[in-house]
């Protein structure tokens, strides 16, 4: 089945940029999608469809995709970023959905 | 649009977990939306369980597709979660959420999730 490989950490000063990658084979042929989650709290998504941005996400979070690597960027990085970060892709080979592992945001 | 699980907290082992996930703010008999039910054990990653369309089509995660029933409700506007011969392996917070494309889902809104324990 398909695979999506996250590093499990990230960890800068407030202020810098953070690039929160998600890898796969050939991920950039699929639809990316990323999730925020705060401790105690249900997900809610940042990116849709590799770089769309819902509604009441700050312009700071940004998305990109491309070959076997989709990233997550946000910028200006916050202390109210911090949060496990999940990428997702439907795996239409076989019809279900894909999580990462997900990555912690340390923001030092 | 706002999702509600509810269900039991503690079930033994060996029997099934079922648990309902009733919406509100909206309908869930939308032909533009799919209901999908998410679990993650404590401290670990997100695990897709399976999902429902309102006319009762079905997708299963291949790793729990022989023990997952997932069914709608249109007239009460709830779907339910039927995960059967539980073990411990299956703790964890089960969260259930509105899917957007059947054949390149995401998920928007999500419910704030119920932790089912599995223990004797």
């Amino acid at each position: 089945s398909y695979v999506l490989t996250q590093p499990p950490s990230v960890s800068l000063a407030p202020g810098k940029t953070a690039r929160i990658t998600c890898g796969g084979n050939n991920i950039g042929s699929k639809s990316v999608h990323w999730y925020q989650q705060k401790p105690g709290q249900a997900p809610v998504l940042v990116i849709y469809y590799d770089s769309d941005r819902p509604s009441g996400i700050p312009e700071r979070f940004s998305g990109s995709n491309s070959g076997n690597t989709a990233t997550l960027t946000i910028s200006r990085v916050e202390a109210g970023d911090e949060a496990d970060y999940y990428c997702q892709v439907w795996d239409s080979s076989t019809d279900h959905v894909v999580f990462g592992g997900g990555t912690k945001l340390t923001v030092l | 649009v706002q999702l509600q699980e509810s269900g039991p907290g503690l079930v033994r082992p060996s029997q099934a977990l079922s648990l309902t996930c009733t919406v509100s703010g909206g309908s869930i008999s939308s032909d533009y939306y799919y209901w999908s039910w998410i679990r993650q054990p404590a401290g670990k990653g997100l695990e897709w369980i399976g999902r429902v369309s309102s006319r009762g089509n079905t997708n299963y995660n291949p790793s729990l597709k022989s023990r997952v029933t997932i069914s709608v409700d249109t007239s009460k506007n709830q779907f339910s979660l039927n995960l059967r011969s539980v073990t411990a392996a299956d703790t964890a917070v089960y969260y259930c959420a509105r899917g957007h494309n059947w054949n390149d889902d995401l998920f928007d809104p999500w419910g704030q999730g119920t932790l089912v324990t599995v223990s004797s």
